[in-house]
């Protein structure tokens, strides 16, 4: 168990409402990621982080916003949730230091309708 | 730009068999080839790969890695049916960033 708790787990919401996903962590790690994973797709970067209030953008940021102001918190936000963005989405961290690898929380089911 | 191929996508193989999963790729500045498992939820971390010839063991799995050619193989015997999962690979490159591939999705019958 790599102390990554993501909630909420599943969510069902409607098109044009605010989303906002949690990533938690006990490891007291820098690094910070969010991905999402589609069929066909594999696992695609949305944003990371590598320290409290540094982020930056992945492959597939567009309509993605983040936000890190704790070490522990990293929250992805979708600002006007669309179809397009029902997808299961996981949080992974990483130790510092080069090679380390990136462990996965267990992940939020999110469909859009 | 970057890319990962993984072969086969998918793979139906018996009990005991020995299975053989590919994985190629273009990244660039190589550091690194990871391989997870992907069960029904988190991926989880089996092996990193840094060096050309070196093989990785852990019990019926195994890896190797082949810079100049651009590959890894991740080898399974004895299959068990616990072994059923999404393999997936992924390289690393510039700024530690990691490409993942497809995966391949294994099944093992009984």
């Amino acid at each position: 168990d790599a102390g990554i708790t993501q909630s909420p787990r599943h969510k069902v919401t409607e098109t044009g409402t605010p989303v906002t996903l949690r990533c938690h962590q006990t490891e007291n790690h820098r690094y910070m990621y969010w991905y999402r994973q589609d069929p066909g797709h594999g696992l695609r970067l949305i944003h990371y982080s590598y320290g409290v209030k540094d982020t930056d953008k992945g492959e597939v940021s567009d309509g993605y916003s983040v936000s890190r102001s704790k070490t522990e918190d990293f929250l992805l936000t979708l600002e006007s949730a669309t179809s397009s963005q029902t997808s299961v989405y996981f949080c992974a961290i990483k130790a510092g230091g080069e090679g380390q690898p990136q462990h996965f929380g267990d992940g939020t089911r999110l469909s859009i309708l | 730009e970057d890319k990962v191929v993984q072969s086969p996508l998918s793979l139906v193989v018996h009990e005991g068999d020995t299975v053989t999963l590919n994985c190629s790729y273009e990244v660039t500045n190589f550091r690194s080839l990871l391989w997870y498992k992907q069960e029904k939820k988190a991926p989880t971390f089996l092996f990193m790969l840094t060096s050309s010839g070196i093989e990785k063991k852990s019990g019926r799995l195994s890896s190797i890695l082949d810079k100049k050619e651009l590959f890894s193989i991740l080898n399974i015997t004895a299959t068990q049916t616990g072994d059923s999962a999404i393999y997936l690979c992924a390289p690393r490159g510039t700024y530690d960033k990691v490409i993942f591939g497809p995966g391949t999705s294994l099944s093992v019958i009984p």
